[in-house]
């Protein structure tokens, strides 16, 4: 396992519901991340979270709402969503995140996502 | 803007036989590349890296991939295939001058080894 770890693995939700996404990291990185992995697409970068500040925000719909409340969590709070939001939802952490392009990811196993 | 692409959706190889996925990457400065393999149902797993140096990079599972700055590609490799070899496998890009912290990663290729 790599320490980074997400609950639920599987979700379904019809579009009117509000649930929430979880990941945690035992790597004691500062830099999380959330990507949506979806079929026949190269992964997409949604957020990045340096030392629990929000640095980047790739033009995800608000439907989509990150929260980092510490280094180690960090949440993505999904409402009203779309059935072509159904994918595979990646979180990653590193070590130093904007500070070094040499840093190296490491993610967990995802929360694969079905929107009805 | 950086870019990176895996020409091969699909590759098929026959148990003990070399293996090679190939990588190509476009970028202003310096890379640093990467590769990563998913297997079915997981996320994804990182297999090496290069950040500088020797060209022949040496990662996890046996995996090694050479680094040609001429023909600007970072092609994985491994000398005997294994069953359980067959997974998905990424390469990624970060452009080093660009500024940018983000990893640009390829549409993946499907590896599949036959017994």
């Amino acid at each position: 396992e790599t320490g980074v770890t997400q609950t639920p693995r599987h979700l379904v939700m019809g579009m009117t519901n509000k649930k929430s996404l979880k990941c945690e990291q035992h790597l004691g990185h500062n830099a999380m991340y959330w990507y949506k992995q979806s079929a026949k697409k190269p992964l997409e970068l949604m957020f990045v979270y340096s030392l629990e500040e929000r640095v980047e925000n790739n033009s995800v719909p608000s439907r989509f709402s990150p929260e980092c409340p510490n280094s180690s969590h960090l949440f993505l709070h999904l409402h009203t969503l779309q059935p072509e939001d159904s994918a595979l939802y990646l979180c990653a952490s590193s070590q130093e995140g904007l500070t070094s392009t040499r840093d190296t990811q490491y993610f967990g196993p995802g929360t694969r996502l079905t929107v009805l | 803007a950086q870019s990176v692409a895996q020409p091969e959706d699909q590759v098929n190889v026959a148990e003990g036989n070399p293996l090679t996925v190939k990588c190509t990457y476009s970028v202003s400065g310096n890379p640093y590349l990467f590769w990563y393999v998913q297997y079915p149902n997981r996320g994804l797993q990182f297999l090496l890296k290069y950040i500088t140096g020797d060209n022949l990079v040496k990662g996890s599972y046996g995996f090694e991939a050479e680094f040609n700055k001429s023909q600007t590609s970072f092609h994985l490799k491994k000398p005997s295939a294994l069953v359980s070899d067959s997974a998905l496998y990424f390469c990624a890009v970060r452009d080093l001058w660009a500024g940018s912290y983000q990893l640009t990663f390829g549409k993946g290729t499907k590896l599949s080894v036959i017994p």
